[in-house]
């Protein structure tokens, strides 16, 4: 079954401090990975997606197939970065299915 | 466009009500979905349709727990009868093809049943 880990509920930081945002998943396949953000009082949205190896808002995250990670990471945190996370699965070319998240991580990055 | 339109943005109701949620996804999106986030739980998948049809309900709950969606512009959620566990926010999202599309959430409905 396809599964989404985020072992961390709550991660703190301080502002310039690196972040990594942990995610591992379990699926047979090729998955499609997702990171989506919700700030205070805002619409949950999509962050970044594997495919497009994208840098958003300074967040990076690369696929590791043999860990079967998708860690979300950005080098210097900004207090603005203060949010939730969800990491999220999709198995493509898949009829029935959509996207599985997971738990999701409270980022808070204080001054 | 103003992206998903849910109501309402709050509900309180009381144990053994029957409640409904509604979501209007965006113009052209023929993908909808329902979610259901809590803090034991995170975001969990309860239904959602490809094209008006329900394509996976795996993830609602229980009998309680029933969809619809008539046309291509409206999704209700309805729990009846509701129960105090059920207390959490729902979430509707609308993408365009489903699969590997971006979601585009809704600014949710904060359910809390007494």
């Amino acid at each position: 079954a396809q599964r989404v880990t985020q072992p961390e509920k709550l991660l703190s930081v301080f502002k310039g401090a690196p972040v990594e945002l942990k995610c591992n998943y379990s699926y047979s396949g090729s998955p499609e990975l997702f990171w989506y953000v919700q700030y205070s009082r805002q619409r949950l949205q999509l962050l970044l997606r594997h495919i497009s190896r994208e840098s958003i808002k300074g967040f990076t995250a690369d696929l590791n197939k043999g860990e079967t990670s998708f860690h979300l990471k950005k080098p210097f945190a900004q207090e603005e970065d203060s949010a939730m996370y969800y990491c999220a699965l999709v198995a493509p070319g898949q009829a029935g299915t959509a996207l599985i998240f997971g738990k999701g991580t409270t980022l808070s990055v204080s001054s | 466009d103003a992206g998903v339109i849910q109501s309402p943005r709050h509900e309180v109701t009381e144990m053994g009500q029957e409640v409904t949620l509604r979501c209007k996804p965006i113009s052209g999106h023929n993908s909808l979905f329902w979610y259901r986030q809590t803090m034991m739980r995170g975001l969990e998948l309860l239904i959602y349709f490809n094209n008006n049809v329900p394509i996976d309900d795996s993830g609602m709950p229980e009998d309680r727990f029933s969809a619809k969606m008539p046309n291509a512009s409206f999704s209700t959620l309805k729990i009846q009868p509701s129960e105090p566990r059920d207390s959490a926010v729902y979430f509707c999202a609308s993408s365009f093809e489903g699969l590997t599309s971006t979601l585009h959430f809704g600014n949710g409905t904060r359910l809390t049943v007494t």
